[in-house]
């Protein structure tokens, strides 16, 4: 079974430069969170989607950031303009029917380096 | 707010050693409790969990039992395996809203020598 699947896995860019950062979670998964991991703050939620509708977005940490899911299988985290401080390895996952159940299912990361 | 609290790392064991990774959480209500663990290069993956008081999670020789008096959710393995070498997170999920998200502590690196 294909799990959560991001893309790129590694970024390399310059500061003032626009990244997008992709993600396609597991069919029949009606819940999508971006996380973002930093040694300094560790696991930090960003934002989380169900059924394509965003829920809070109160993580995202400026206007720079923003999130789109225009369908059940794809969602995009963009950040413009991206500064060195956004150097992190982001994270999607998804789950069914929320994280009740507590079992969220990670993709691999995408490692984000700003210069 | 909801928060975890584990124990700093790296914790350096050898081989068959005895492990512990503490870890105690702030929460309102009755929340469900996480260990997830992160391979190197991996996303995290669920390791086991307890929803309630006294229930106690376990897999692939790891445990854990929900301690409310304590508010604490203790990782213990008998024997660590080089294979277990990762970072281990801590989580809660307090449930209480319509749609309950999970708190993650800063995680512990855990490092097994042969």
């Amino acid at each position: 079974d294909a799990g959560v699947i991001q893309s790129p896995r590694h970024e390399v860019t310059e500061m003032g430069q626009e990244v997008t950062l992709r993600c396609k979670p597991i069919s029949g998964h009606d819940y999508l969170f971006w996380y973002r991991q930093t040694m300094m703050r560790g696991l930090e939620l960003l934002i989380y989607f169900n059924n394509n509708v965003p829920i809070d977005d109160s993580g995202m940490p400026e206007d720079r950031f923003s999130a789109k899911m225009p369908n059940a299988s794809f969602s995009t985290l963009k950040i413009q303009p991206s500064e060195p401080r956004d150097s992190a390895v982001y994270f999607c996952a998804s789950s069914f029917r929320g994280t009740d159940t507590g079992e969220l299912f990670f993709g691999e990361g995408s490692r984000l380096t700003v210069l | 707010g909801d928060s975890v609290t584990q124990m700093e790392g790296p914790v350096t064991l050898s081989e068959e050693a005895f492990l512990t990774i503490n870890c105690t959480y702030t929460a309102t209500g009755y929340p469900s409790l996480f260990w997830y663990v992160q391979y190197p290069g991996e996303g995290l993956q669920l390791l086991l969990k307890a929803t309630k008081a006294d229930d106690k999670g376990s897999n692939k020789g790891f445990e854990a039992t929900y301690r409310k008096e304590t508010t604490s959710f203790h990782l213990e393995k008998g024997s660590v395996q080089v294979s277990d070498s990762a970072v281990y997170f801590c989580a809660l999920s307090d449930g209480n809203s319509g749609y309950s998200t999970l708190t993650f502590g800063k995680g512990t690196m855990l490092l097994v020598s042969p």
